[in-house]
Order: structure tokens, then sequence, then C-alpha cells
């Protein structure tokens, strides 16, 4: 069954500096979605990506979060300045532009970042 | 503002027995529910998903059924193996109006003992 792949699977970082965490999507895809789960906690939805624009966003993705689809089939979030509250599992996530289709989501395996 | 809650948060059985895990959210006015299994340090694996028209949706041992007027959504697991040892998510969409953004729940951290 086709997947969803993150790399890398592990990030750790310092505070302060930039992050870029990386998803290829299902090859006929077109939805795209980010969230995150910080340990102990829920998973939450940071934004969704269509027709090369953001969609949606929540609260969390502020102005250090960014999202890009810079060729035909990565998707890669940007952190700019990371925080200690950054560190989270991160989890990428896509599915396909079909009338009748049933909305599943397909997720990736995450990338943990760390931010020390 | 959806919120989604599971119960229990933790669920520990012998192997063999029949179980049930509860999800219920606030806002009635959903487009779907998923549950999802995450083992630990991995992602999430899709396990069903249920319509709001729908009642219930089965794969193997897996049934999941869906009450939408009362909020309340249970994933029934029969004949519980270790290997179904994992945390069990629900996820709820909004009508399509209202966003693609899934609201999940806690979680129930699921033990089956050999």
């Amino acid at each position: 069954e086709p997947e969803v792949t993150q790399t890398p699977s592990h990030q750790v970082t310092q505070m302060g500096q930039e992050v870029i965490l990386r998803c290829v999507p299902i090859s006929n895809h077109l939805y795209f979605y980010w969230y995150r789960q910080i340990l102990g906690q829920k998973v939450e939805f940071l934004v969704s990506f269509y027709n090369n624009e953001i969609s949606e966003k929540s609260e969390i993705f502020d102005d250090q979060f960014s999202v890009e689809r810079p060729d035909g089939s990565n998707f890669t979030l940007k952190i700019r300045s990371t925080k200690l509250e950054d560190s989270a599992m991160y989890f990428c996530a896509s599915k396909p532009d079909l009338r009748d289709y049933n909305g599943k989501l397909f997720f990736g395996s995450g990338t943990q970042l760390s931010v020390l | 503002k959806q919120e989604v809650t599971q119960i229990p948060a933790a669920l520990s059985v012998p192997e063999g027995e029949n179980l049930v895990l509860n999800c219920s959210f606030t806002d009635s006015a959903i487009y779907n529910l998923q549950w999802f299994r995450q083992d630990p340090g991995k992602g999430l694996t899709s396990l069903l998903l249920i319509q709001s028209s729908q009642r219930e949706q089965t794969s193997g041992r897996l049934n999941a059924s869906l009450d939408k007027s009362s909020g309340r959504s249970t994933l029934y697991i029969a004949a519980s193996q270790p290997g179904d040892s994992a945390t069990y998510l629900c996820a709820v969409k909004p009508p399509d109006n209202a966003g693609n953004m899934l609201t999940f729940g806690g979680g129930t951290r699921l033990m089956v003992k050999p």
C-alpha cells in the first residue's frame, strides 16, 4: 500500500535554529496536512495545504511556521526559530481530491523534533 | 469548539477478552469519525472510518459504531491479542464547509497481557 514518507525520523536542534521537516505524500494525493503531538498531549492540527496554498491553519501555526511544496513530490514544514515548546512529534498527512472519496487521511510515521 | 474525549485513558486486559473503547464529542455536526492506532514512537494507522450517515463499520475483529446525535462512538475489539497493545485514537472531521481539520481525542492506551 502506498505510504506517506517523512524524513528525518528524529531531529535534534538548538533553540533559535531553523528546522525543515520533510514529507513525501502519496503520489496522487492533493490535500496535505501537518499535525503535531507534544508528549503526553493530544494530536493537534497545524495546517492544511491544497492547490499550492494554505487552505486552513490553526492558532499554533504562527509566523514562525511555513509550509511549501517545492516540487511535485515534497511537502515541507519550516520552523524559523525553534523554541523549547516546539519539541513534539510532527505528522504529515495526505488525501486524494476525489469527489466520492470517504475522507480518510493517510499519516506518515512522524518526525520527532527535540529542541534543546 | 469541538472537544473529543476518550475513556478510559488506559486499559489492561488479559488476552482473549472482548473490549470496548469509548469516544465522545461535543459537537454532533461532524462529517466523519476515524479510529486510529498509534504504536509507541510511531505514526497513526487508520483502522476504521465512519461517515456521519453510517451507524457502524467493521474490519476483521474490529467494529466501530457511531451515534452522532448523542456524540458517541465505540470501538469494539473482539478476542483481543497481545499484538493489539497500542494507543487508540478517535478523531472527528467537521462538515466540508467548516474545514478539513481533524480534532483528536486523548487516546486510550491498551495493554493486552498474554
